[in-house]
């Protein structure tokens, strides 16, 4: 089956300590994205790639690195600089980037 | 970017058409109207999108305003599982400046009642 998926579903972690969240697809897309949503919001974009090996930063980028090392993996590092890490995190892909995206189950992060 | 607005909530019986509006009247020309939906504990799901006509795919109805500066997605025969938030974004067609970026506000929450 094709599709989006991020590891794990719940994730916790210490104040202080960096973590990475996994986003793997095999829907051959070209363009990946990472959103948070905290309670009761809409999601805002961290950072996005085009292409393999090129990324941008969205609106909220601060605290937090990417890498496209490979078409079908983006993952997201939230550092110990994110004032406020805990969240829902959410990947998503599409063929373009201005295709429909489609969106993974999400990783709860929670931050103590 | 223009925004959207959208009620906080609404109230649906199951088998019943859901009509959930959405107001945009500083639209430009170059925006396209897109609904996401999303269940509880999910990410967002791609529901349909348009510019200027009308349009229908399985999942919903998009009925645009004559002047675009607002729309309504409608779901014909609510379901249970159609209980989720509804985000109504408007998102630029792509030029050399903007690759049109998804702006999600808070949505509507739709409640299905059986």
């Amino acid at each position: 089956d094709g599709g989006i998926t991020q590891s794990p579903k719940y994730l916790f972690r210490k104040e202080g300590q960096n973590v990475t969240l996994s986003c793997e697809q095999n829907l051959n897309h070209d363009a990946m994205y990472w959103y948070r949503q905290d309670p009761g919001q809409g999601l805002r974009l961290i950072y996005y790639s085009q292409i393999v090996n090129d990324f941008q930063k969205g609106d909220i980028a601060e605290g937090y690195s990417v890498s496209r090392e490979k078409k079908e993996s983006f993952p997201l590092t939230v550092t110990s600089a994110q004032k406020n890490p805990t969240a829902f995190y959410l990947c998503a892909s599409s063929i373009s980037r201005v295709a429909e995206q489609y969106f993974g189950p999400g990783t709860r992060l929670t931050v103590t | 970017d223009a925004k959207t607005t959208q009620p906080n909530s609404m109230e649906s019986n199951e088998e019943e058409p859901v009509h959930l509006p959405c107001n945009h009247s500083t639209i430009s020309g170059t925006d396209y109207i897109h609904w996401y939906r999303q269940l509880p504990s999910q990410g967002p799901e791609y529901v349909i999108h348009g510019l200027t006509s009308n349009v229908n795919n399985r999942m919903a109805s998009l009925a645009i305003a004559e002047d675009r500066k607002s729309s309504t997605l409608i779901l014909h025969r609510a379901t249970l599982r159609d209980a989720a938030v509804y985000y109504c974004i408007l998102r630029r067609r792509m030029t050399t400046d903007s690759w049109g970026k998804l702006q999600f506000g808070a949505g509507t929450q739709v409640v299905v009642t059986p």
